[in-house]
């Protein structure tokens, strides 16, 4: 099994960065995945990290740390639309299939 | 390309009536998941299937709840007789192999509420 740990809630403010941390334990890795979900619709995919480091992709990025089981999903230029649940998920171990953690509520204000 | 397609978007029924949840996967995607999302936290996996075959079905209530995948396309997620703890969104996905994990899609979730 696994166990997911992420912030229940983060708030911001428009324009600015914000760094949404998820630390894991598992008995395999297999990856690491962030999603985002806005309030009463389907967890869409962000990113998807299974080396160490930083992933860019516009103004989302990803890290990862598997030595320390650390992740964080950084938002740069924040905007009113970015406020929505973010989602970390990981593979238990042995499998592909990723579990999600509880999530991270983000709430951009102006 | 169509995504992930479910029906009903939403659903109130009284406890102890049947209800039945429907989802059409992504074109060419052979692994469906039906997953439950309770109100403040993440989606917790019911059943996974490979084609028409159900291989992780590990956390389904089995005494309530039942799927069924013909054909290996769509599939029907059941729950007879509800109850007022079986109220959530009710999400289904369908997934592509990316870098030896699974990149889901999901559908936009039936909220289901039970009085």
């Amino acid at each position: 099994g696994q166990n997911i740990d992420q912030p229940t809630e983060m708030t911001a403010t428009e324009g600015a960065i914000v760094q949404i941390n998820c630390t894991y334990q598992t008995s395999g890795f297999n990856g690491l995945f962030w999603y985002q979900q806005h309030a009463g619709e389907a967890p869409t995919f962000l990113s998807y990290n299974v080396l160490d480091g930083l992933e860019e992709k516009g103004r989302f990025s990803s890290f990862l740390s598997r030595s320390k089981g650390y992740s964080y999903l950084l938002l740069k230029e924040l905007q009113m639309k970015d406020s929505a649940s973010y989602l970390c998920a990981v593979p238990s171990g042995g499998s592909y299939i990723p579990t999600f953690g509880r999530g991270t509520s983000l709430i951009v204000h102006p | 390309e169509a995504g992930v397609v479910q029906s009903p978007r939403y659903k109130i029924i009284e406890k102890k009536q049947p209800v039945a949840f429907w989802c059409n996967p992504i074109s060419g995607h052979n692994t469906l998941y039906w997953y439950r999302q309770n109100l403040g936290q993440g989606p917790e996996l019911l059943i996974r299937y490979e084609n028409e075959e159900a291989v992780d079905d590990s956390q389904l209530p089995k005494d309530r709840f039942s799927a069924e995948r013909l054909k290996g396309v769509d599939s029907t997620l059941k729950i007879q007789p509800a109850e007022l703890g079986d109220s959530a969104v009710y999400l289904c996905a369908s997934s592509t192999r990316d870098r030896g994990s699974e990149k889901l899609f999901f559908g936009s979730g039936t909220q289901l509420s039970v009085l």
